[in-house]
């Protein structure tokens, strides 16, 4: 059974702070990793799709790294604002099996 | 059209009932998912379809009864459903490539209470 952690499970930070969290998983047989943005009563947003180590990829003040080797990435937002709170999903796939998610990481930005 | 719709948004029903959960996409995308979601677990996935043909089926009970009607639709049919069964029933799409980049996208959900 694949295991994918993410931690904190949730966080409080200030409007304009900065925060990062990470996900977590097997380092083994790595295919893709991908982030989602998850709005309460809307959709998963699809935020990025990662492949190769040391993969970096950008959306605005969201960004996220990839390290295959030691099985983890990291998200990042920059100068939080308020309509970032949302849970932050990732999951994983090895091989050319099925997306495994993680429980996610609620992000609340207090104005 | 990025959307996938889900009808409806919330559903309660007795165990005795049958009901069904519809899903709908305008991407011409050729793979459709169902996953279920319980609070503060992550979405666990139920079925799979690949142009249309059942593809995956995670264990699921026969409670549980999905349908791909044409490369647009899911539905998922429910009858004899048990409290615990009560979750977010998200419905997802993607190409259908298979490939590394293969992106779901999914709908908003619909919330269901089985009494």
């Amino acid at each position: 059974i694949l295991n994918v952690e993410q931690s904190p499970q949730s966080l409080h930070v200030q409007e304009g702070d900065s925060t990062n969290f990470t996900c977590s998983f097997p380092s083994s047989n790595f295919y893709a990793l991908h982030w989602y943005r998850w709005e309460t009563a809307k959709s998963p947003e699809a935020l990025f799709v990662m492949t190769l180590n040391g993969d970096e990829k950008k959306k605005g003040r969201i960004s996220a790294t990839l390290n295959t080797k030691e099985g983890y990435s990291y998200l990042y937002i920059k100068g939080s604002q308020p309509e970032d709170s949302a849970t932050y999903l990732c999951a994983f796939r090895s091989g050319n099996t099925p997306l495994v998610f993680g429980k996610g990481t609620r992000l609340s930005v207090i104005a | 059209d990025t959307e996938v719709t889900q009808t409806p948004k919330h559903l309660v029903m007795g165990m005795t009932n049958k009901k069904s959960l519809k899903c709908e996409q305008h991407m011409g995308h050729r793979a459709m998912y169902w996953y279920k979601q319980k609070a503060k677990k992550p979405p666990e996935l139920m079925f799979v379809y690949s142009y249309e043909k059942l593809s995956i089926n995670e264990s699921v009970p026969s409670r549980f009864s999905p349908e791909c009607p044409n490369s647009s639709l899911l539905n998922l049919h429910l009858h004899a459903l048990q409290p615990e069964d009560s979750a977010l029933y998200l419905c997802a799409s993607s190409q259908g490539t298979g490939g590394s980049t293969d992106t779901q996208y999914f709908g908003p959900g619909t919330r269901l209470t089985v009494l």
